[in-house]
């Protein structure tokens, strides 16, 4: 089966840890992105990468942190820094820049 | 900066209906747009996307209209079923520099009575 996997499917988090978000794609995408999901909103980019070994910022990437060692993976660490985590983190691929993403079924953070 | 907004919040039609869901963008640099159906719990599904060279594309039982002189997007569902209620996105890409980032929209909740 061809697709995005997130785990775990809910996070809990207590004060002052970090805690990371798996994302894993076998589609063979180049593009992966990480999004946030706060009730009855829309979805906000976190960071996106286009290319194994590099990432960007984006709209709201303070208190979180990524890497892309693997073309197949794209974690997310919730930091200490991030004072408002709880919500729902949602992560996407696409084949290449500017092409349709998909995306996996979520993590859900929860604050202890 | 520019946003993606929906006309309205919710949406509801009887099974067998068509449905229209629209969406209003402000950014004229938009050249990709995408509608994507979220269930409860659940990652956004992709629906149907458009580019900015086309004003129509119909796949299964959806139609995406674009309407760039006025800057506005919308979804038609032919014959909507109980299984289509769930939130609507729509999502747009400026392209340039904004790479692979798009903007989404609130949603717009759609529910379809039997």
């Amino acid at each position: 089966d061809g697709g995005i996997t997130q785990s775990p499917k809910y996070l809990f988090r207590k004060e002052g840890q970090n805690v990371t978000l798996s994302c894993e794609q076998n589609l063979n995408h180049d593009a992966m992105y990480w999004y946030r999901q706060d009730p009855g909103q829309g979805l906000r980019l976190i960071y996106y990468s286009q290319i194994v070994n590099d990432f960007q910022k984006g709209d709201i990437a303070e208190g979180y942190s990524v890497s892309r060692e693997k073309k197949e993976s794209f974690p997310l660490t919730v930091t200490s820094a991030q004072k408002n985590p709880t919500a729902f983190y949602l992560c996407a691929s696409s084949v290449r820049d500017r092409e349709s993403q998909y995306f996996g079924p979520g993590t859900r953070l929860l604050v202890l | 900066g520019e946003s993606v907004g929906l006309h309205l919040p919710t949406l509801s039609v009887q099974e067998g209906d068509n449905s229209i869901i629209n969406c209003a963008y402000s950014n004229s640099a938009s050249d990709y747009f995408i509608w994507y159906k979220q269930e409860s719990g659940k990652g956004p599904q992709f629906i149907i996307d458009i580019r900015s060279n086309m004003d129509k594309r119909q796949g299964q039982r959806v139609t995406v209209l674009l309407n760039k002189t006025v800057k506005h997007l919308s979804l038609q569902i032919a014959a909507t079923q109980p299984g289509d209620s769930a939130v609507y996105f729509c999502a747009e890409n400026a392209g340039g520099t904004s790479y692979g980032k798009l903007t989404f929209g609130q949603g717009t909740i759609l529910t379809v009575h039997p």
